[in-house]
């Protein structure tokens, strides 16, 4: 079972910052957060992960808060091909992922 | 590098049927993961194959199987379809190695049961 809460949709205006919450409450020492995103019709996308450190890529940042019970994915400049399903997903480093319901971002021109 | 593939990308089978799906991982790649992606349980991990074991498993009956053969290349099987086996059946691949492996997927197949 999915161990994380996301709300269901958002809405982000295009150009603007999304910045997409998600709640772990009961994420163990040894487990990382994950996010993945799924475009219409598409398989799931990697996007980032961290253990307590915020992490940054070329397409997002995550930030985990310093009891690891929350993160937020930021997506800096959201254009319209950001629209998607964005999971968070906590796991050990044993590749067993379990999805939740994900959050549907959608961004309007 | 050419990605996940999987075959056949439709298929239409009915109730009672077994039917088998295949994906290649992308190369050099020897973990091997399936889900079930279906409108209403969302995506659901079925297993995980490396060096064709299966190491981790999810919770689906039995007539769910899969297996990895030594190029990586992996099957699932479903037996005794049901309508609701009708679904998007996803596989990911990965390097599969100790600590996290980025999962790669592909474009799934589209399985409708009748």
């Amino acid at each position: 079972d999915a161990k994380t809460t996301q709300p269901p949709s958002m809405d982000c205006a295009e150009g603007r910052a999304a910045n997409l919450p998600c709640n772990h409450s009961t994420i163990s020492g040894n487990e990382y957060v994950y996010w993945y995103r799924q475009i219409h019709s598409q398989g799931p996308q990697y996007i980032i992960h961290g253990l307590k450190n915020n992490e940054t890529n070329e397409m997002a940042s995550l930030i985990i808060t310093e009891d690891r019970k929350s993160s937020t994915l930021i997506l800096p400049h959201a254009t319209l091909r950001d629209t998607a399903v964005y999971y968070c997903i906590v796991m050990d480093n044993n590749n067993d992922m379990r999805f939740g319901a994900g959050t549907r971002l959608t961004v309007k021109p | 590098k050419a990605g996940v593939t999987q075959t056949p990308r439709y298929l239409i089978k009915t109730r009672g049927q077994q039917v088998t799906l295949s994906c290649s991982p992308i190369s050099g790649h020897r973990s091997v993961s399936w889900y079930q992606q279906t409108p209403g349980q969302g995506l659901q991990f079925l297993f995980e194959y490396f060096s064709e074991t299966q190491r981790n498993k999810g919770n689906f009956p039995g007539r769910f199987s899969g297996r990895q053969f030594s190029n990586s290349r992996s099957e699932m099987n479903v037996s005794t379809l049901e309508l609701g086996d009708s679904a998007l059946y996803l596989c990911a691949s990965s390097r599969g190695g100790a600590g996290y492996n980025e999962q790669f997927f592909g474009p799934g197949t589209r399985l409708t049961v009748l």
